[in-house]
């Protein structure tokens, strides 16, 4: 099984600001399969990044993911209030499995 | 457009059954798998397994082997997944999620998600 781990575990930033999420695997993630996912309270996830930095239909380009291999990441310019969530990693081969997620908080 | 419309919310006693449905409407339901995934309060989310909604061929998490199931009704574009033995840390939202990119193709994650569907296992 394939192991992400994110860091940091909260992310405290204001509005307008630039975050920078990390995801990092056990092993290498084939053909880059890795997404990400933005969660809000009571929502299910939804789909930010495929292919590690392709995203996805209606995602504004204020999201970016990049990476290969075991070291990937989320950035995210200008911060809204509505991107304050979770995100989580997920690689996506044969057997999926998720990060544990970093909570993007207000400061 | 894409739905995926889930059954309401079930309470079950340990060592029941629970049966959650995932309604598809919009796309053709046996070009794509159905995954599903779970997420327990307050935590994050796990992998399930899936389902070829076309053939019925089914991949489980090893978790998971031997109390769940995952079938569908093509007739009516429902996928299905029955977890037994339920015990109280399998109290969770359990989400149907549609693989992106037909099956024929390269998989390019997990969308859209259903509403979820929370279970509470409680004596």
């Amino acid at each position: 099984e394939i192991v992400l781990t994110q860091s940091p575990g909260t992310l405290s930033l204001s509005p307008g600001e630039r975050a920078t999420l990390s995801c990092r695997a056990s092993q290498s993630v084939s053909a880059s399969y890795l997404a990400w996912y933005q969660q809000k309270p009571g929502q299910a996830p939804r789909l930010l990044i495929y292919g590690a930095s392709s995203r996805a239909t209606g995602i504004p380009d204020r999201f970016s993911g990049s990476g290969s291999g075991t070291d990937f990441t989320l950035t995210i310019t200008r911060l809204e209030p509505g991107d304050f969530a979770v995100y989580y990693c997920q690689q996506y081969g044969t057997s999926p499995t998720f990060g544990q997620g970093t909570r993007l908080e207000i400061k | 457009q894409v739905q995926l419309v889930q059954s309401g919310a079930e309470v079950k006693k340990p060592g029941a059954s629970v049966k959650v449905s995932c309604k598809t409407s919009g796309y053709t339901f046996t070009g794509y798998y159905m995954h599903w995934v779970r997420q327990a309060p307050g935590q994050g989310l796990e992998w399930m397994g899936w389902i070829n909604p076309k053939s019925g061929d089914t991949n489980y998490a090893q978790n998971f082997q031997g109390r769940v199931t995952m079938t569908r009704d093509t007739s009516i574009s429902t996928a299905y997944m029955e977890l037994s033995g339920l015990r109280s840390d399998d109290t969770a939202v359990y989400y149907c999620a549609r693989r992106a990119g037909h099956m024929t193709g390269r998989s390019l994650g997990f969308d859209p998600w259903g509403q979820g569907t929370l279970v509470t296992v409680s004596s």
